[in-house]
């Protein structure tokens, strides 16, 4: 059974560009989370998506916005980027509402 | 706010030591994970403990839990040079939300 898969692995972008990160969960989960990571700031909740609709929202600005697709693949996006975005992003897919997150490898964003 | 803080921040054992890390946390929960990342990587479940259950095991992991604590500890027994990693807690919260902790970083020195 194939993880998840994270797709990019590392861009660099420059501040005011947007980026656009995929996830596709493993085969049969339906529930897709996304995390940023910051050596600061630890793991943040950004949000997540159950049968494409978004269940819960951390408390991140309006630039960073996600959508799950019907096949459960998810994308998260950031616009207008700046330094501060410059983080690892992870995304996590589980079978059901409770339970073990599986995460992938996770996006390396550097924003430069 | 993150729910889950984690103690120490950084550990240092030999090998062969036990190491123990412990978790507060905010809220009521559902159920109390533990994680483990590898420099950069994805985060690799270690054990679920539920909000009715006081100790598990699971190999060299022991984890317990106390609900009127609001905490709970992680012991690696007989740790090795692999287990260098850093470690999180993550609280699943009756919100169906999930909460990570900032991490244990611990370094086994062969």
């Amino acid at each position: 059974k194939a993880g998840v898969t994270q797709t990019p692995r590392y861009l660099i972008k420059t501040r005011g560009q947007q980026v656009t990160l995929s996830c596709s969960p493993i085969s049969g989960h339906r529930s897709v989370s996304w995390y940023q990571q910051t050596p600061g700031q630890g793991l943040q909740f950004l949000f997540e998506y159950f049968s494409e609709t978004q269940r819960n929202k951390g408390n991140f600005p309006g630039r960073f916005s996600g959508r799950q697709f019907s096949n459960s693949r998810s994308e998260m996006n950031v616009s207008t980027l700046e330094l501060g975005d410059s983080a690892l992003y992870l995304c996590a897919s589980r079978s059901g509402q409770v339970g073990e997150l599986f995460f992938g490898e996770g996006s390396r964003l550097t924003v430069l | 706010s993150q729910q889950g803080e984690e103690d120490p921040q950084a550990l240092s054992i030999q090998e062969g030591e036990n190491a123990t890390m412990n978790c507060s946390y905010k809220t009521s929960i559902n159920n109390l994970q533990w994680y483990r990342q590898n420099s950069g990587r994805g985060l690799v479940h270690l054990i679920l403990i539920r909000s009715n259950e006081r100790e598990k095991h699971s190999g060299r992991l022991r984890v317990t839990l106390d609900t009127s604590k609001k905490s709970s500890s992680l012991l690696i027994t007989a740790s090795r040079a692999a287990d260098t990693a850093s470690y999180f807690c993550a609280t699943d919260t009756t919100g169906n939300q999930f909460y990570f902790g900032t991490g244990t970083s611990l370094t086994v020195i062969p």
